[in-house]
């Protein structure tokens, strides 16, 4: 059961050029969203989040959008470059008044110089 | 700046045998926890502890897991009879949760595998 889906393994973007990586999520309760990344041999870094009462969150080159009719955010990345190379991790919380984050899969970023 | 740390960073046991997975979480964070990721899967929650105790769990985390936090500074997971699909990544996290845009602390992980 994937409540929070990232349906792009990989994805591979041009440096300078804007990453764009989405996620989809199933459950309506959830408030609250996150991104991480994680380099290998590290465990994941909090990156950017987001509460479900904005749509949108910035933070120097990351920005997180949110549609939550759509039940989808995106992280943009702009511009990017080659140490943004990572595998990046969606994530939600809030069921319950839960804390804890239910993580999607993780989509792997390339930067090409 | 303070970070989570993790021993070992590669633990290799045979099947049917006892792991202790050991984390020193950030000083004067709260709340910790225990994650895994199975290669090329998810990060799954496994457990969250309190005020020495066990505050949230998963579905796998079930008998054959424990958490301790023996001393003022290590917090660490038990496997006690491991299996072959306990073969994962562990990620302990740490909390402040002085607010909600506090996020989660990961240390760098152990890789567990079991023969």
């Amino acid at each position: 059961d994937q409540q929070v889906k990232q349906n792009s393994p990989s994805l591979s973007v041009q440096e300078g050029r804007i990453s764009i990586l989405n996620c989809d999520y199933t459950n309506s309760m959830f408030d609250y969203f996150l991104w991480y990344k994680k380099y290998p041999a590290e465990g994941p870094t909090f990156l950017i989040s987001i509460s479900s009462i904005k749509d949108k969150n910035e933070d120097g080159r990351f920005t997180v959008f949110l549609n939550k009719s759509a039940k989808h955010l995106s992280l943009h990345i702009v511009p990017s470059q080659p140490g943004d190379s990572a595998v990046y991790f969606c994530a939600a919380s809030g069921v319950g008044g839960s804390y804890i984050p239910t993580f999607g899969r993780g989509t792997s970023l390339i930067v090409h110089p | 700046e303070p970070e989570v740390t993790q021993t070992p960073s590669h633990q290799v046991t045979q099947m049917g045998q006892e792991v202790i997975l050991r984390c020193v979480p950030i000083s004067n964070h709260l709340y910790f926890y225990w994650y895994r990721q199975i290669l090329g899967q998810k990060v799954e929650f496994l457990v969250s502890f309190y005020n020495n105790e066990i505050s949230e769990k998963s579905e796998i985390f079930d008998d054959q897991f424990s958490v301790e936090r023996p001393d003022g500074s290590n917090f660490t997971l038990k496997i006690r009879s491991t299996k072959l699909e306990d073969s994962a990544m562990y990620f302990c996290a740490s909390y402040k949760r002085t607010s909600r845009e506090n996020e989660q602390f990961f240390g760098p992980g152990t890789r567990l595998t079991v023969l």
